[in-house]
């Protein structure tokens, strides 16, 4: 595969589950990055990894948990989310922080 | 946090118009991008723009870095119905990559 990647494109949880969302980048970039982006929003950065370092959180509830085991991974773990986390969530990678971003497909999430 | 003013919100044009949309910002940027959206897909880089003045094609698209370092232009030519997405701006320095509100274009055949 090439690009940026993420799975699941769709996933419908309950407020009470626990689940992962996952971005994989085929570009040998050293950033990633994950945005959340609502209906009639601009997007929102939610987390920036440089060098699998976090090095950018945005006021993000808790809730909402990153990991980055290696240059090329990076997961959103989501415990007990509220029905207003419902949304496209969009993971991208670039060679250096900031620069142009390559952005997967999201991952479609409604919380119910 | 900090936005880009990006206009018009939206736009409804006939098949072979050409259309056009711009960026502001109360801010210099190094780097100016132009991203596409898709329905149900994440943005996809157009252009990218790296010097003040700058004027770059890709097909009939042609977007420009404004003189000032605050604002960009893109002008799509000769419109098409796969034309119709959400164009976004972005602004980019060393510390940071802001996005524009996008601009919503719709095209009749």
């Amino acid at each position: 595969e090439t690009g940026v990647t993420q799975t699941p494109r769709h996933l419908v949880m309950g407020m009470t589950n626990k689940k992962s969302l996952k971005c994989e980048q085929h570009l040998g970039h050293n950033a990633m990055y994950w945005y959340k982006q609502s209906a009639k929003k601009p997007l929102e950065l939610m987390f920036v990894y440089s060098l699998e370092e976090r090095v950018e959180n945005n006021s993000v509830p808790s809730r909402f948990s990153p990991e980055c085991p290696n240059s090329s991974h990076l997961f959103l773990h989501l415990h007990t989310l509220q029905p207003e986390d419902s949304a496209l969530y969009l993971c991208a990678s670039s060679q250096e922080r900031n620069n142009e971003q390559f952005f997967g497909p999201g991952t479609r999430l409604t919380v119910l | 946090g900090q936005q880009l003013n990006q206009s018009p919100q939206s736009m409804f044009i006939q098949e072979g118009e050409d259309v056009s949309m711009n960026c502001t910002s109360s801010s210099i940027f190094n780097t100016w991008l132009w991203y596409k959206q898709d329905p149900g897909e994440g943005p996809v880089l157009l252009i990218a723009l790296y010097k003040a003045g700058e004027l770059t094609s890709n097909g009939r698209l042609t977007a420009q870095f404004g003189i000032t370092r605050k604002d960009s232009f893109l002008n799509i030519s000769a419109s098409i119905p796969s034309d119709v997405g959400i164009y976004f701006c972005a602004g980019s320095n060393t510390d940071k990559l802001i996005f524009g509100t996008g601009t919503r274009l719709q095209v009749f055949p």
